[in-house]
């Protein structure tokens, strides 16, 4: 079963708009990770969020993880051509009680911007 | 540069055929994973190693060996006991045990023919 939870799927914006996504876990997470991936490549490290509250950014990107551990929200401003690609939110496996300390993912949010 | 490399980028393999896929970390991180992409189904573990000379089986280890006698490396072979190993596959390695981060390799695309 799917334990993190991406939304939406897929995402048009138009050059400039600003947009957000979502990652949600029935599960309080110990550890969220966002990744962006350009298709047929590696996934690049965006931001870790650890403490309830916590809020992180880098450029134009904002991650923020909610009070109870549960929700994060990734927040492009003013988006680019650039921003283009799918963004992933993986959670530690603590949380879900896996295989030892290796990533849980969410199928991701194809992200496609305009002119 | 530090990083972690995957080799090749693609591969063809024929069916009955056991292939290797190659990662190879120069970051001095203990831990490493592999990863299995299929489209609308996110990244899924297939095997995972701590320490050199261990590794553990993740979620989908069926069809797949791994063996980690050197900390930089940690290849995986697709047998062909493998039912359906087309899909694009991905390493990444951790500092160590907990909730570091992952860094991810540039991934291999395996295409059975």
């Amino acid at each position: 079963s799917q334990e993190l939870e991406q939304s939406p799927q897929s995402l048009i914006v138009q050059e400039g708009k600003n947009l957000t996504i979502n990652c949600t876990s029935s599960k309080t997470l110990y550890g969220l990770y966002w990744y962006k991936q350009k298709y047929g490549e590696g996934l690049i490290f965006l931001m870790m969020l650890q403490k309830g509250g916590e809020e992180k950014s880098h450029e134009k990107i904002t991650a923020k993880l909610d009070e109870k551990k549960q929700q994060s929200s990734l927040h492009i401003t003013a988006s680019q051509p650039s921003h283009a690609g799918i963004y992933l939110c993986g959670a530690d496996s603590k949380s879900f009680s896996n295989s030892g300390y290796a990533l849980n993912f969410g199928k991701g949010t194809s992200l496609l911007v305009t002119p | 540069d530090g990083g972690i490399t995957q080799s090749p980028k693609y591969l063809f393999r024929k069916e009955g055929q056991n292939v290797t896929l190659s990662c190879e970390q120069n970051l001095n991180h203990d831990a490493m994973y592999w990863y299995r992409q299929d489209p609308g189904q996110g990244l899924r573990l297939i095997y995972y190693s701590q320490i050199v000379n261990d590794f553990q089986k993740g979620d989908i280890a069926e069809g797949y060996s791994v063996s980690r006698e050197k900390k930089e490396s940690f290849p995986l072979t697709v047998t062909s006991a493998q039912k359906n190993p087309t899909a694009f596959y991905l390493c990444a390695s951790s500092i160590g045990q907990g909730i570091y981060t992952q860094y991810f390799g540039p991934g291999t695309r395996l295409t059975v023919l």
